[in-house]
């Protein structure tokens, strides 16, 4: 099975850098998603791992280690846009269509 | 751009009434999903669609069913409406191949009296 955990909350400022941790224990998995989801709204998709190491996309950076289970979104600059629920999810191998399974979700607030 | 739409973004409902939610994709994504959010559970899948009238239980499949009779429309029914089935429902889409990634709908908050 899959167990992801993330921070519930995190606060930060406007301007300054942010690190969303997710760890996860699973049997197996194919690949790490991070979606981002601003209240009343859809998750959208921002960032996939699938080997080790940091990708890069403007300023949201994520990371991937396999072999401590481990991965984490990266927020510099940040803005007050940026204030939303940022969800972590992996696909599991072996499922055939391509199912998520998604942790609770990190609720993070930028304040002035 | 994937446009998922679905039926109505809000909907108050009796306990015991039928339900129907329903949710279009404009992509021809063989894969689509239905996901129940609640505060502290996060997303959890309650059904998904590979394919025209194939369907498969996800995590939390008690309560509800489905119905796909066309590609890009997939529904989901509650049967007979309670009160813990008060939620935000999402539906998603994907392709088959690649990374997998999904995309969804605006939602659906759903409230039952």
């Amino acid at each position: 099975g899959q167990n992801i955990d993330q921070p519930t909350e995190m606060t930060a400022t406007e301007g300054a850098i942010v690190q969303i941790n997710c760890t996860y224990q699973t049997s197996g998995f194919n690949g790490l998603f991070w979606y981002q989801q601003h209240a009343g709204e859809a998750p959208t998709f921002l960032s996939y791992n699938v080997l080790d190491g940091l990708e890069e996309k403007g300023r949201f950076s994520s990371f991937l280690s396999r072999s401590k289970g481990y991965s984490y979104l990266l927020l510099k600059e940040l803005q007050m846009k940026d204030s939303a629920s940022y969800l972590c999810a992996v696909t599991p191998m072996n499922t055939g269509f391509q199912k998520l399974v998604f942790g609770t979700g990190t609720r993070l607030l930028v304040s002035p | 751009d994937v446009k998922v739409t679905q039926s109505s973004r809000y909907l108050v409902k009796r306990t015991g009434e039928k339900v129907f939610l329903e949710c279009v994709q404009d992509m021809d994504h063989e894969n689509m999903f239905w996901y129940r959010q609640d505060p502290g559970l996060g997303l959890r899948l309650i059904y998904f669609s590979y394919d025209v009238k194939m369907k498969e239980k996800g995590d939390i499949p008690e309560g509800y069913s489905v119905s796909r009779e066309k590609k890009e429309r997939f529904s989901l029914i509650l049967e007979s409406a309670s009160t813990n089935q008060t939620s935000m429902y999402l539906c998603a889409s994907s392709l088959p191949s690649g990374r997998g990634e999904q995309y969804f709908g605006p939602g659906t908050r759903l409230t039952v009296t």
